[in-house]
């Protein structure tokens, strides 16, 4: 049940793009499906804002996009905007019931 | 809408046991998976547990096996989480969270509440 390992922090101006990676491990991440990412602001609760790898819940912003790749999956976020600063992170089913998440990426917005 | 409510926080003792609640409404609870997951001051997210939509089914991280018991009451659509040898390192807010896929519970959470904050001090 170790953490995903993700960037301690990701920065962009306003209108370009950005890559958070989630890495986990054969048992996590590279054998299933069940990758989700949040967005988490200050004193919030975290917000779903990808599910199955590259599904996007009702009213999240098509500017975001997730994939996977063997143990390592990716969120960008295109044209980043000011709004979009705040923590990330991802999760994944990890077999027998349990979740692990990603250890968090505080997104800047330069 | 979902709503989900925390409540039952406070600062314990190391040792002394606590409750969580969280009380559910706008979906159908007892269709659903649910979890508690906790953040530490300043720290990322932590998955703590799961239980299956019928209560069935329940799945812990490994650091509070033995100590901490997730369960649910589908009539009073509550979870709770009964937390005993309570740790200084179990200090964290604690969120309670929907499974997103009905009657499993690998999608993940989709939905969360506000969280309660415990803190575990002498």
């Amino acid at each position: 049940q170790s953490a995903l390992t993700q960037p301690a922090s990701v920065s962009g101006s306003p209108g370009q793009s950005i890559t958070i990676s989630c890495t986990g491990a054969s048992s996590d991440v590279g054998s299933y499906n069940f990758v989700s990412w949040y967005q988490q602001h200050p004193g919030k609760a975290p917000k779903l804002m990808i599910y199955e790898v590259t599904k996007r819940p009702s009213g999240v912003s098509d500017r975001l996009s997730g994939s996977k790749s063997a143990n390592t999956a990716s969120l960008t976020i295109s044209g980043l905007q000011a709004e979009d600063e705040a923590d990330y992170y991802c999760s994944s089913y990890a077999g027998s019931g349990t979740f692990v998440f990603g250890t968090g990426t505080k997104v800047t917005v330069l | 809408q979902v709503q989900l409510v925390e409540s039952g926080g406070g600062v314990v003792q190391p040792g002394r046991s606590l409750r969580l609640s969280c009380a559910a409404s706008g979906f159908s609870f007892s269709s659903y998976a649910m979890h508690w997951v906790r953040q530490a001051p300043g720290k990322g997210l932590e998955w703590v547990a799961v239980t299956s939509y019928e209560g069935v089914n329940k799945y812990y991280v490994d650091s509070v096996k033995g100590r901490f018991t997730i369960s649910r009451d589908n009539s009073m659509n509550t979870l709770y989480l009964q937390m005993n040898s309570l740790r200084g390192e179990d200090t964290a807010v604690y969120y309670c969270a929907r499974d997103g896929e009905k009657y499993g519970y690998s999608f993940g959470p989709d939905y969360w509440g506000q969280g309660t904050l415990v803190t575990v001090s002498s």
